[in-house]
């Protein structure tokens, strides 16, 4: 089955700088790439995800990029923020199939 | 707008007791999962259904029950609690698991099992 993994496990940032998390894949059929921001006694929620014919997409500070050879993709969050501080988890899916695969998580830190 | 509803919110149980945790969304979506979360293992697909009276297993599913009477429903039960069941367990739905559309998740049950 998929096996996502997902660096670093925790992160911690100045506001203002940037942060990046990676996740690797092994399933090469994979197409759907989420990412969940979980916030402290909350379910994850959505926010961006990119599909297999696009190799970048952007939504205000949050970015997400796919290298489909390598099977990796990366989230990237510029101008970090307090509020950006929580959870986050990449996923990995195939079109075909139900289960969505999810890396284990980056606990990230945004100080003042 | 409720969205994903999980009860309870807590729970504590004595191995070898029976549970059963409820899931209800009222999105009229068609699929249904468990996830449970445990520290350094991220969220792990326990069972999922495609629709009223389908379900199938994800990566662990020893342990646990579902069935899936309603679209707006699906309880997740043990049968058996074991202290290896004790974790955070997260129900999710879409409109259609087979695309590639957005997870809606509860809020998690928390459940410790001594």
């Amino acid at each position: 089955g998929e096996n996502v993994e997902q660096h670093p496990s925790t992160l911690s940032v100045q506001e203002g700088d940037s942060a990046v998390i990676k996740c690797t894949y092994s399933d090469s059929a994979s197409n759907y790439f989420p990412w969940y921001k979980q916030e402290l006694g909350k379910g994850p929620q959505l926010i961006i995800d990119i599909r297999s014919n696009v190799g970048e997409k952007k939504d205000q500070r949050i970015a997400v990029t796919l290298n489909k050879t390598a099977k990796h993709f990366s989230l990237h969050i510029t101008e970090t923020q307090p509020e950006d501080s929580a959870v986050y988890f990449c996923a990995a899916k195939r079109n075909s199939g139900y289960a969505l695969n999810f890396g284990k998580g980056t606990s990230l830190l945004v100080t003042p | 707008n409720a969205g994903v509803t999980q009860t309870p919110k807590f729970q504590v149980l004595k191995t070898g007791q029976s549970m059963t945790l409820q899931c209800a969304q009222d999105m009229n979506h068609e699929y249904m999962s468990w996830y449970r979360q445990d520290p350094g293992m991220g969220l792990r697909l326990i069972h999922y259904s495609v629709g009223a009276g389908i379900t199938d297993q994800g990566e662990v599913p020893n342990g646990y029950n579902v069935s899936r009477s309603t679209t707006e429903d699906f309880p997740l039960r043990l049968l058996s609690a074991a202290p290896s069941q004790t974790s955070v367990y997260f129900c999710a739905s879409s409109f259609s698991g087979g695309d590639t559309g957005e997870l809606f998740f509860g809020e998690g049950s928390r459940l410790t099992v001594l």
